[in-house]
């Protein structure tokens, strides 16, 4: 099974600046997938961002990219241009064909 | 198009009671887990179903119990109720492969 590792427990940033949430993880798998969610105070889990273990390529969505190093087993989030609505809860995850796993989670203020 | 249903959103029990979590999804997906968020610890696994009649433990599945006898529902069952086991649950399904879950609104759970 995976382990996610997400060593920032609180963040702060700046309204329209940017701002990095890291996330280290483990697996024995060779074909996995990773994820970003966001979890606003209304507690409903929202997908941010997915990436597939066998491409080199970062995804994007919007405002929001990875950095994966994949030798590294490293997978952090960055938000650019950050707006007062991406306040939250941010967990990274990482699955194979069975099961997903979570990190503790990074709660992010953003200060305007 | 209703998604991830999760009956009831909010719980109270007395310790030794036994009761039954719903969750329905009209999706059609193969994919469905249980995960209890607590303070400070993330998201962890309790129990997974990767189709109809195959389910298997997660990180925490002691004092759960699960089945999955369709594709859409997956209910999980506390069998004698503990303080331990105050928490919020989520249900969540997905297809397989890179495609993330699709998370239900969550049940607070009060064991006093």
């Amino acid at each position: 099974a995976q382990t996610v590792t997400q060593s920032q427990p609180e963040m702060s940033v700046q309204e329209a600046e940017t701002v990095t949430l890291s996330c280290t993880y483990d697996t024995s798998e060779s074909d996995y997938y990773l994820f970003w969610y966001k979890q606003p105070p209304s507690r409903q889990m929202i997908l941010v961002i997915r990436q597939e273990a066998y491409k080199q390529q970062n995804a994007t969505e919007n405002r929001f990219s990875v950095n994966f190093q994949k030798a590294a087993k490293s997978f952090s989030l960055k938000i650019s241009d950050s707006q007062l609505g991406d306040a939250a809860m941010y967990f990274c995850a990482c699955g194979d064909n069975n099961d997903m796993r979570f990190g503790a989670g990074t709660r992010l203020t953003v200060k305007p | 198009n209703a998604g991830v249903t999760q009956t009831p959103k909010f719980q109270v029990l007395k310790t030794g009671q036994s009761m039954t979590l719903q969750c329905a999804q009209d999706m059609n997906h193969e994919y469905m887990s249980w995960y209890r968020q607590d303070p400070g610890m993330g998201l962890r696994l309790i129990h997974y179903s990767v189709g109809a009649g195959i389910t298997d433990q997660g990180e925490v599945p002691n004092g759960y119990n699960v089945s999955r006898s369709t594709t859409e529902d997956f209910p999980l069952r506390l069998l004698s109720a503990a303080p331990s086991q105050t928490s919020v649950y989520f249900c969540a399904s997905s297809f397989p492969g890179n495609y993330g879950y699709t998370f239900g609104s969550g049940t607070r759970l009060t064991v006093v």
